[in-house]
């Protein structure tokens, strides 16, 4: 069974720093590409980043371009986003998904998702 | 950038059918997935690739996608499909995953 784990989550103040990570098991990890998307409390989906089943290629959405980092280690079977200058509006549950090909950013869906883990900045 | 836009909620009778819409700049030229998702509950893909149906989702659940549309179909409703879906795609000009601004269905 595929099984995606999201941990790393918390209270962090606004300019502070946090790193996710999501471990995945039931499959080839390094098969597929990876990506995260948030959700703010009452809101709808909103991708943030996708990496290559290598790690070589990476893509993040304008919102998060040069706060947030996306990277694997495929020896682990995980997946990180680390982020940086954290402000108010990135608080959210932030969920891993495995995507459909080894290539990123390409017509496919996601399949499956983790629980989620919540992300709060606040002072 | 490229939007998707949704009607915020769709109300339907046990039973009977409900059409969830999707629509974007020529839409029908991109592959367009559904997820549902419940209160609490991560995403799930109830279609992909416009009208596929993952297995374990029942027929009820049907796709259709042309023009500036996409459908999301659900016919027979059941108090069960009471959630929130969202359609989305892969804009190659940006680059980026675009989800849809979400659909509130809600089972009279």
């Amino acid at each position: 069974e595929v099984q995606l784990l999201e941990s790393g989550g918390g209270l962090v103040q606004p300019g502070g720093s946090l790193r996710l990570s999501c471990t995945a098991s039931g499959f080839t990890f390094s098969h597929y590409a990876m990506s995260w998307v948030r959700q703010a409390p009452g809101r709808g989906l909103e991708w943030v980043s996708a990496i290559s089943g290598s790690g070589g290629v990476t893509y993040d959405a304008d919102s998060v371009k040069g706060r947030f980092t996306i990277s694997r280690d495929n020896s682990k079977n995980t997946l990180y986003l680390q982020m940086n200058r954290l402000r108010a509006e990135d608080t959210a549950i932030y969920y891993c998904a495995k995507d459909q090909s080894v290539v990123a950013l390409s017509p496919n869906y996601f399949d499956p998702w983790g629980q989620g883990t919540l992300v709060t900045v606040s002072s | 950038s490229y939007v998707l836009t949704q009607p915020p909620s769709v109300s339907v009778a046990p039973g009977k059918t409900a059409t969830i819409t999707c629509g974007g700049n020529n839409i029908g030229t991109k592959s367009v997935h559904w997820y549902q998702q419940k209160p609490g509950q991560a995403p799930l893909v109830v279609i992909y690739y416009d009208g596929d149906r993952p297995s374990g989702i029942p027929e009820r659940f049907s796709g259709s996608n042309s023009g500036n549309t996409a459908t999301l179909t659900i016919s027979g409703v059941e108090a069960g499909d009471e959630a929130d879906y969202y359609c989305q795609v892969w804009d190659s000009s940006s680059d980026h995953y675009v989800f849809g601004t979400g659909t509130k269905v809600t089972v009279l």
